[in-house]
């Protein structure tokens, strides 16, 4: 694909547990964005990191990014039946403002009570 | 604000037949992208719009085109209909200069 992998492809695991997941892109970036999709609906935008930056907070959400090895991970702490959704990074490509994002395949994280 | 709103949510069609999906941004959003998912391509960008012109465009047939009005609303038509077709479309909107989409909940495609 344009953007690389996800991995896991899926994940299960209980209540409580930390969730990470892990994404690798193939070109620059100026920035990169994770999403949540709930069972087939729309995208639901979580956390965006620059490309000069390294870790990034939001809740419990914890987002790191690797630019040199041209990856990100993404850490859902103290997870919820509620988290279960597929998670989807993406990145612009290198290009700013062209209202284009490449995704990759994601992935599915259920999340057992 | 509301939310990206899209109508309709379902569809089902035939091959051959065309289609034209409606995406209302939200409010003061210039930018409308839109995206096919399918399961086995994934998530992919077909164009974006910003105020009424096609600022970029996927690597998807001229089959599927696309417009956007004075009031940022966007449609995009898919003309003869292929069983691949067959998709969740997404509209995304944004802000000017502003990296972060917002997804509507998308149009179910169904070619039968």
């Amino acid at each position: 694909s344009q953007q690389g992998e996800e991995d896991p492809q899926a994940l299960s695991i209980q209540e409580g547990e930390n969730a990470t997941m892990n994404c690798s892109y193939k070109t620059s970036i100026n920035n990169l964005q994770w999403y949540r999709q709930n069972s087939g609906r729309g995208l639901v935008h979580l956390i965006l990191i620059r490309s000069n930056e390294r870790e990034k907070h939001s809740g419990r959400l914890r987002v790191t990014l690797d630019t040199s090895k041209k990856s990100s991970s993404l850490l859902i702490t103290a997870s919820r039946a509620a988290d279960t959704a597929s998670y989807f990074c993406a990145t612009d490509g290198g290009s700013s403002n062209t209202g284009k994002l490449i995704f990759g395949q994601g992935t599915t994280l259920q999340v057992k009570p | 604000k509301a939310g990206v709103t899209q109508t309709p949510r379902y569809l089902i069609k035939t091959r051959g037949q065309q289609v034209t999906l409606s995406c209302s941004p939200i409010s003061g959003h210039r930018s409308v992208s839109w995206y096919q998912q399918t399961p086995g391509q994934g998530l992919q960008f077909l164009f974006e719009y910003f105020s009424e012109t096609q600022r970029n465009k996927g690597n998807f047939p001229g089959r599927f085109s696309g417009r956007q009005f004075s009031n940022s609303r966007s449609e995009m038509n898919v003309s003869t209909l292929e069983l691949g077709d067959s998709a969740l479309y997404l509209c995304a909107s944004g802000e000017d200069n502003q990296e972060t989409q917002y997804f509507g909940p998308g149009t179910r495609l169904l070619v039968l």
